[in-house]
């Protein structure tokens, strides 16, 4: 069963600092998403990579692929308070599993 | 215009007890899941439905049972209720997977329902 390791596991940083989260397997992903999830809400897609080397922009957001495509980052640059949530990085078909996660708290 | 919609959102119930949780999907997608993730945020998947068909289980205790009476809707029905089974349970909907997922597309979620067994 292919596991999806996140770190850090918790980021706790000041508004206006960057950041970078992780998303590791030891298996070849076919593609990975990243999403968000904040309280009370379920997860939120924010982008899906599929080639290897991709970079992807969504704003302040960066998202890589690693070229081996088992790795995976999301860059958050001059993070806001608005940032704050769960991130989560997620792959597969039917059995579609979720990494960790990085709980991210942004200071105002 | 809620997408992936859940009832109830809160759900305090007693040990022993039998319960449902409702989902129904306005996306016209053909794929419903559920999973649930536990106090330290974990998303694990439970069940998978295509097409009304139950496509992956996994490992689920029997006293959970899925129904999906078409593509728009799967429902979660529990019987007898255990201390464990507290939790959020999040249904979620998407295309058949792979179609088209390289262009930005993956799965849309409910915005859950927290279950405490007392």
């Amino acid at each position: 069963t292919q596991l999806l390791e996140q770190s850090p596991q918790f980021l706790s940083i000041q508004e206006g600092e960057n950041l970078t989260v992780y998303c590791n397997s030891s298996s070849v992903f076919s593609s990975l998403q990243w999403y968000r999830q904040e309280p009370g809400e379920g997860p939120v897609l924010l982008v899906t990579v599929v080639t290897g080397g991709e970079v992807k922009k969504l704003k302040r957001l960066t998202f890589q692929f690693g070229d081996a495509r088992k790795d995976s980052s999301l860059h958050i640059t001059a993070a806001q308070p608005g940032d704050t949530g769960l991130y989560l990085c997620a792959t597969g078909t039917y059995k579609y599993i979720f990494g960790t996660g990085t709980r991210l708290k942004v200071l105002a | 215009d809620t997408a992936v919609s859940q009832t109830p959102k809160y759900l305090v119930t007693q040990m022993g007890n039998d319960k449902s949780i409702k989902c129904e999907q306005n996306l016209g997608h053909d794929t419903m899941y559920w999973y649930k993730q536990d106090s330290k945020k974990f998303l694990k998947i439970m069940f998978s439905y295509n097409n009304k068909e139950l496509i992956i289980n996994e490992t689920v205790p029997n006293r959970f049972s899925p129904k999906s009476p078409d593509k728009a809707h799967l429902n979660l029905h529990i019987n007898s209720l255990e201390l464990g089974d507290s939790a959020v349970y999040f249904c979620a909907s998407s295309r058949t997977p792979g179609q088209g997922w390289g262009m930005n597309y993956g799965y849309t979620f409910g915005s859950g329902t927290r279950l405490t067994v007392v």
